[in-house]
């Protein structure tokens, strides 16, 4: 059964720490989406990719966060450093190509105190 | 990006049809409609979706209107495990037309 597999499931760090959040697409998509959602925000699309290369990432706060595709298999969400409003839920999802659906992970759950 | 207006929540009886609607009338003729679901402390899972005419598969119906400007989705008899914030969608189908912006989406409430 094909699915995103996203690490870790939760993770709680101090404020000012590297957070480094993985996903692993599905096998063949070539689409990979990253959105935080909060109580106050709901989901927020931060960034995607395709064919590893990022599309938009237009969402994402640029002085401290990162993503990127070191490979098909695996993507990277970064925070650096961390703040208690990154506080969140954050899912990776991945696709095929547009218009068709895409498939969403887990989610991590991020806590910075 | 074209925006999708829903109600904030909706009520249903279990085992009763519920009709889902959705707002789109900034729709161009490239985006598709979609519909996802969120089930409580869950990713977001995909529904279904279509382009012009309506669509059945074994969770739900789409309904499109003749002007596209607006959709409403079917479910057909409602369960406890249907209760879940419903979020309509228009995803560009053109080549590179990737962004997926969620809205507010509606939340079910499915009473037994």
């Amino acid at each position: 059964d094909a699915r995103v597999t996203q690490t870790p499931r939760h993770k709680v760090t101090e404020m000012g720490q590297e957070v480094t959040m993985r996903c692993q697409p599905i096998l063949g998509h070539n689409t990979v989406f990253w959105y935080r959602q909060t109580m106050m925000q709901g989901l927020e699309l931060l960034a995607y990719f395709r064919n590893r290369a990022p599309l938009d990432d237009s969402g994402m706060p640029k002085d401290r966060f990162s993503a990127e595709m070191p490979d098909a298999t695996l993507a990277t969400l970064k925070i650096q450093p961390s703040e208690p409003r990154d506080s969140a839920v954050y899912f990776c999802a991945s696709g095929l190509r547009s218009g068709t659906e895409a498939f969403f992970g887990q989610g991590t759950r991020l806590t910075v105190v | 990006d074209a925006k999708t207006t829903q109600p904030n929540s909706m009520e249903s009886n279990e085992e009763e049809p519920v009709h889902l609607p959705c707002n789109h009338s900034t729709i161009s003729g490239t985006d598709y409609i979609h519909w996802y679901r969120q089930l409580p402390s869950q990713g977001p899972e995909y529904v279904i979706h279509g382009l012009t005419s309506n669509v059945n598969n074994r969770m739900a119906s789409l309904a499109i209107a003749e002007d596209r400007k607006s959709s409403t989705l079917i479910l057909h008899r409602a369960t406890l495990r249907d209760a879940a914030v419903y979020y309509c969608i228009l995803r560009d189908g053109r080549a590179g037309g990737f962004k997926t912006i969620f809205g507010a989406g509606t939340r079910l409430f499915v009473k037994a």
